[in-house]
This record gives structure tokens, sequence and C-alpha cells, in this order.
């Protein structure tokens, strides 16, 4: 079992906002990193830090950190975010690295 | 552009060892960064395997550590990842990935490698 926790999987409809969150003792501390990826292709760091985006990431995009959860917000999803998305951060420890579980998201 | 590339045997038998390499482009290993493999069985989430420094400081998965050799070589500018007395539960896609950790508490994988996919078979 993962330190972090996602919810396997979360749907929203074409154009609205969705939160995909993500739970763990160690994101009272450490920011988490979040990745998007598409079937058959290598994951992509979409969010760092307090909420940093890399170049490329467009900006419906954003993170959030409160307490034990940190969240990966999309405002105004859209058919090509339709993927497996992976938050990444430290042990309860705080000693070694750990992903979540992973999330699906389904764009209706 | 910054470029990385799995590359080994995409076939291993039980019992042996799992060998890869991950030459990087457009950077060089020894000015900095961290470099990590991580790996993603077929149907399943990500697992990171463990990290290098340029300079040789190596950080693994407690639940790998006993069977994982991470190297850096800096003249030919690609790290390695070894593993020992694989199983079938070793069967997945492996990537290598640059590790970023300059800033205190964000930490994240900011380059991967296209990954390869390593079967475990006899």
């Amino acid at each position: 079992s993962s330190e972090l926790t996602q919810d396997p999987a979360v749907s929203v409809a074409l154009g609205q906002t969705v939160r995909i969150t993500c739970q763990g003792d160690s994101l009272r501390t450490y920011y988490a990193s979040w990745y998007q990826q598409k079937p058959g292709q290598a994951p992509v760091l979409v969010i760092y830090g307090k909420n940093n985006r890399p170049s490329g990431i467009p900006d419906r995009f954003s993170g959030s950190s409160s307490g034990n959860t940190a969240s990966l917000t999309i405002t105004g999803a859209q058919a090509e975010d339709e993927a497996d998305y992976y938050c990444n951060s430290r042990d309860s420890n705080g000693n070694y690295l750990v992903f979540g579980g992973g999330t699906k998201l389904t764009v209706l | 552009q910054v470029q990385l590339q799995e590359s080994g045997p995409g076939l291993v038998k039980p019992s042996e060892t799992l060998s890869l390499t991950c030459p990087v482009s457009g950077y060089s290993i020894s000015s900095g960064y961290y470099w990590a493999w991580i790996r993603q069985p077929p149907g399943k989430g990500l697992e990171w395997i463990g990290s290098i420094s340029h300079s040789g400081s190596t950080y693994y998965n407690p639940s790998l550590k006993s069977r994982v050799t991470i190297s850096v070589d800096t003249s030919n500018n690609q790290f390695s990842l070894k593993l020992d007395s694989v199983t079938a539960a070793d069967t997945a896609v492996y990537y290598c990935a640059r590790w970023v950790a300059k800033q205190q508490l964000v930490e994240y994988f900011d380059l991967w490698g296209r990954g390869t996919l390593v079967i475990v078979s006899s």
C-alpha cells in the first residue's frame, strides 16, 4: 500500500472543474509533485512546489495544499486531460520517495 | 534540449540480473541534479526504485534496497540500474528520470525517458 492515498477514479464534464486529491502525513511538510500519464506514454510533470507549472503546461492546471492533503485542480477540463494522474512526495518519515496509487480521470 | 533514453535487454530470466543504462544528452551529469529510476508494472502505478546524485550518493526504496545498485558514469554521461535475483514481479516498464531537489521541501521529476519494458520470463 502507498503512503500517499489517491481516489482511484474521478470523472468531470467537459469544461467543468475537477479536483484530484492526494493524502499523506508527509504532505504536512513536503510539497507534492503531480504527473499526468496518458496510455503508452511516460509521465509528464504538471505541477511542483507550492503551485508551479513547467513550461508548456496549460494554466488550467493548478496545485494547492492544506494539512495532509495536496490537490491538483483542472479548471475547464478538456478532452485531452483524460489521463492517469499521480502525486509524488516523501514517506511519512521523510526518508524516501513514494508515489500515490494514481487517479484515472475521465472527461465526459 | 535534455533527453534521457533507457536501454537494455527486454527479456531477463528469473534469478538473473536486470541491467539498464540511461544515457543523457544535452546536459552533463557531473554538473548537478539527481538521477532516478522508476518502474511501472503492467496496468499498475509508479514505483520509485532509487536515485543517485552526480557525485554518486545513492538513495534506494527500502523494499528493493537489498537487490538494487544504481551507479553513475560521468565519463560516458550516463547512469545505470542493476536489479539482482529478478522474479516475474519485476516485470515492468522501467523509466529513468531527472530528479530535482534543489530547494528544501520541493522535489520533483522534471524529465523522463520514454521507458523500456522488461519482461522476466524463462
